[in-house]
């Protein structure tokens, strides 16, 4: 079962963007993996916003604010969520996803995000 | 608009089977796949296994030998036994919808219950 590395906190001032990021096992690569998105606020479920595969396959989730978007770093074998013109509302945990074929779903551990 | 809800006993004694629910709203959960997902307390989510509509299953390796899942098409519900439990079963569970677009292939989660606690303590 692979491991997905997230920091576990971030920090960003409102108005700023925050780049978060998920880590794939050096055995896995990024480029071969839509990365899914979610974000949980305390006490509620966790939300789907948003899975990206490359720049010509990505999808937002229904009423997701286009602020939210994903990418990658091939040289890093990361996921990257970046959340540009950053709100109050958006601090929150984040959790990215991958499913890997024949395999299982596998969550990161989570960032917390502080909306300072 | 699809919504669930679980329910389900919050307290179950070690070494017994915790028995969940999952009753959806809003929509058919015919033709489609449904989940359960775990988070203990301030920790991260780990997933169960998901039922098709139908009836077919896929299971979490680390959990599989404890787990069964179950649909009921006719009350519109799905169900999760967890046997043997620990204290380390101790979380929040949740069930939601799978959405899976198999030519691309994308799965993801939406919507998602608001979640139940379940305590294992004697």
């Amino acid at each position: 079962q692979p491991v997905l590395t997230q920091p576990p906190s971030s920090s960003a001032s409102p108005g700023e963007s925050a780049r978060l990021t998920c880590t794939l096992p050096s055995d896995i690569n990024v480029g071969s993996y839509n990365i899914y998105w979610y974000q949980q606020k305390p006490g509620s479920p966790p939300r789907y916003l948003l899975y990206y595969y490359s720049d010509s396959d990505k999808g937002q989730g229904s009423g997701v604010p286009s602020r939210f978007s994903g990418s990658k770093d091939a040289s890093a074998n990361t996921g990257i969520l970046l959340i540009s013109g950053l709100q109050s509302e958006d601090e929150a945990d984040y959790y990215c996803m991958i499913w890997p074929s024949n395999a299982h779903v596998v969550f990161g551990g989570g960032t917390k995000l502080t909306v300072l | 608009q699809v919504q669930l809800q679980e329910s389900g006993p919050g307290l179950v004694k070690p070494s017994e089977t915790l028995s969940l629910t999952c009753t959806v709203s809003g929509g058919s959960i015919s033709s489609y796949y449904w989940s359960w997902i775990r988070q203990p307390p301030g920790k991260g989510l780990e997933w169960i296994g998901y039922i098709y509509y139908s009836g077919s299953t896929n299971y979490n390796p680390s959990l599989k030998s404890r787990v069964t899942i179950s649909v009921d098409t006719s009350k519109n519900q799905f169900s999760l036994k967890l046997s043997s439990v620990t204290a380390a079963d101790t979380a929040v569970y949740y069930c939601a919808r799978l959405l899976v677009v198999p030519a691309a292939p994308l799965y993801w989660f939406d919507p998602w219950g608001q979640g139940t606690l379940v305590t294992v303590s004697s």
